[in-house]
């Protein structure tokens, strides 16, 4: 049973270049989160999604975007990087209000 | 103002006990997690308490909830080495499943 997997577990950028993160869980739930945890700040929400299809916004969501075209993966991406998106990375997932799993983070330098 | 707030920092010595604490602003919080992040990894739940009860125990750790002054504390007994992490307070309103993370405390743990 992996619970919550993220890839990759560390990425550097150059300002302006794009990526992707992926999470992927296996226990079926129906909810999923991205965080960023910066130094001070705790974990901030960029973005959940409550089913397979679907995607909010959260308190950060301002230069990324998310998809979530099947139930167990959810993408976060950058189109643009910037430095102030240097972070570290936090997938979650959780079944209807139950206590969330994590996955152990994407650390991503953006120079 | 945060919802959630914890002290940044708790240092103690080994075999003492450890007492975090957090307190919230929401009285409609339904349930209220501790969870534990240590270095490089993810968080991992600790323990969680519903809104109903005043007090849990789990082995080495006790959850205490004063409802009148929306504080919820993790005392830790026979702190040890391996207890050192962060430590996130979270609360989760009734009907929403997403979590309100406070900004953790780093509990440092010396010989």
């Amino acid at each position: 049973n992996a619970g919550v997997t993220q890839t990759p577990k560390f990425r550097v950028l150059k300002t302006g270049q794009s990526m992707t993160l992926l999470c992927a869980q296996d226990m079926n739930h129906e909810y999923m989160y991205w965080y960023r945890q910066d130094p001070g700040m705790g974990l901030r929400l960029i973005h959940y999604s409550v089913g397979e299809g679907t995607t909010a916004k959260g308190e950060v969501p301002d230069g990324y975007n998310v998809s979530r075209l099947k139930k167990q993966n959810f993408l976060l991406g950058l189109e643009s990087a910037a430095p102030s998106q240097t972070s570290v990375y936090f997938c979650a997932s959780s079944y209807n209000g139950e206590p969330l799993h994590f996955g152990n983070g994407t650390r991503l330098t953006v120079t | 103002g945060e919802d959630v707030e914890q002290s940044l920092f708790l240092s103690v010595r080994e075999g003492d006990s450890s007492v975090i604490n957090c307190t919230y602003t929401d009285s409609s919080s339904t349930y209220l997690y501790w969870y534990k992040q240590e270095p490089g990894a993810g968080l991992q739940l600790l323990t969680y308490i519903f809104s109903n009860m005043d007090m849990k125990q789990d082995q080495r750790l006790t959850v205490l909830l004063n409802k009148k002054d929306k504080h919820l504390s993790l005392r830790i007994a026979d702190t040890q080495t391996g207890d050192s992490a962060i430590y996130f307070c979270a609360e989760t309103l009734g009907g929403s499943y997403i979590p309100t993370f406070g900004r953790g405390t780093s509990l440092i743990v010396h010989p």
